[in-house]
């Protein structure tokens, strides 16, 4: 079975810090991905990766990097957080193209106080 | 532009009654997938089934059922005697063959009561 672990369940951290959300997967997938999820809005993507290093934006970026040093592991950075990206957080991960399935971690909710 | 909408923002039925859950999509691709998700109280999303635009037949897995008919572009889902471990929120999903991501649906959060 294909395994996506988030570092952290529930997270909550104050206006201002750099946060870390980490994300590993075991099956050596190329591409992964970071979603937040938001009541009436689904998911939508922040960034997402298809090789080690390689990164591209998705629909929200702002506020957000990412980093994919190794293939496994997909982290995303929030420089200075603030109230508005209080959300929960899903990483992704995906073997290849349109063909195959995403599986996600178990997320990760945020609060920034 | 792609777009998943999900009109039903919530649903209540009572265990054992039928339940459908509205997807309606839109792309100008010709190759296209459309998912569905089911996302738990324990909030990770599980893969429930995968469909490419050139398979138009509807599939049966257990008491779960997709209807996929591009006239109308949509993916319904359809639960059958449904049970209270059924209550999630299920999210239809559309990726496109020049875009690497996939777009969501709101997401429909299904309480089945006993």
């Amino acid at each position: 079975d294909v395994k996506v672990t988030q570092s952290s369940r529930y997270l909550v951290k104050r206006t201002g810090e750099k946060v870390f959300l980490e994300c590993v997967q075991d099956m050596d997938h190329e591409n992964m991905f970071w979603y937040r999820q938001d009541p009436g809005l689904g998911l939508r993507l922040i960034y997402f990766s298809y090789d080690v290093k390689m990164k591209e934006k998705g629909d929200i970026p702002e506020g957000y990097s990412v980093s994919r040093e190794k293939k496994e592991r997909f982290s995303l950075i929030l420089e200075s957080a603030s109230t508005n990206q209080t959300s929960m957080y899903l990483c992704a991960s995906r073997r290849g193209g349109l063909t195959d399935t995403q599986y996600f971690g178990p997320g990760t909710r945020l609060t920034v106080l | 532009a792609q777009k998943v909408t999900q009109a039903q923002t919530e649903i209540s039925v009572v265990e054992k009654e039928d339940v459908t859950l509205d997807c309606v999509y839109e792309t100008r691709d010709t190759t296209y997938y459309l998912f569905w998700y089911k996302q738990p109280p324990s909030g990770e999303l599980v893969f429930l089934i995968r469909r490419n635009s050139f398979d138009e037949q509807n599939e049966i897995s257990g008491r779960y059922s997709w209807n996929f008919q591009k006239s109308t572009s949509s993916f319904n889902f359809t639960i059958t005697a449904s049970q209270v471990v059924d209550s999630a929120v299920y999210f239809c999903a559309l990726s496109v063959s020049n875009n690497n991501d996939m777009r969501f649906g709101a997401g429909t959060r299904l309480t089945v009561k006993p």
